[in-house]
């Protein structure tokens, strides 16, 4: 298993409607993680963080992490077009200095 | 502006012509790092830097070679291009450890014939 796995997508929601995107990870990452949006092109932007289970709410997006079930999530509520990005999912690597980052879900905002 | 920046944006070379991708920060950040990202794969550690003079392989740092000789500047070099170093590339910083959040720059897409 992939320390920190996504489903690539494409996630097609419509205007409006809430986006949900996904994220699971191992036991060879510690348990705080980081939401990227990357639009095409550009670089990773931090969105969202979140280091106990629950949820975090930061306007139109809430993070979920349930540490249960070794997976965290990300909802857009009121998605709109501008969105439409792939959102990467990052979590401290257990036994070094570095983040680990899932390969990204791709999400489409059709208005 | 607190940022990272990074120099060329974009570059087309050959197989085997040196170059160096420069990249600093102004955020006075002790740890600085390379990742390439390929369609597929993902973002991949090259090489991380903890401070000045410290710098350890990431996940696929055959082909390249870093430097950390001031705190701001973690250059990225690429002594003999091959093809399979055309990807995109971004230089991150954080505050101290890696282990929080990231500060990544534009990118530089490479392009090796």
């Amino acid at each position: 298993q992939k320390e920190v796995e996504q489903n690539s997508g494409p996630l097609s929601v419509p205007e409006g409607a809430i986006a949900s995107l996904n994220c699971t990870y191992s036991d060879r990452v510690s348990q705080s993680f980081f939401w990227y949006r990357q639009y095409s092109g550009k670089s990773p932007e931090l969105i969202m963080s979140i280091y106990s289970n629950g949820d975090k709410e930061d306007g139109r997006f809430t993070a979920q992490l349930n540490k249960a079930s070794q997976y965290v999530s990300l909802l857009i509520r009121d998605s709109q077009p501008s969105d439409s990005a792939t959102y990467l999912c990052a979590a401290p690597w257990e036994y070094g200095n570095k983040l680990v980052f899932g390969a990204g879900t791709i999400l489409r905002v059709k208005s | 502006e607190a940022q990272v920046t990074q120099n060329p944006r974009y570059l087309i070379t050959v197989t085997g012509k040196k170059l160096t991708v420069t990249c600093s920060q102004n955020m006075n950040h002790e740890y600085m790092s390379w990742y390439r990202q390929d369609p597929g794969l993902g973002l991949r550690q090259i090489y991380y830097s903890m401070n000045v003079e410290v710098t350890d392989k990431g996940d696929v740092p055959e082909g390249y070679k870093v430097s950390r000789k001031e705190k701001r500047n973690f250059p990225l070099i690429l002594e003999s291009p091959s093809p399979n170093q055309t990807s995109l590339y971004f230089c991150a910083s954080s505050l101290t450890t890696g282990l929080e959040t990231q500060y990544f720059g534009p990118g530089t897409r490479l392009l090796v014939l």
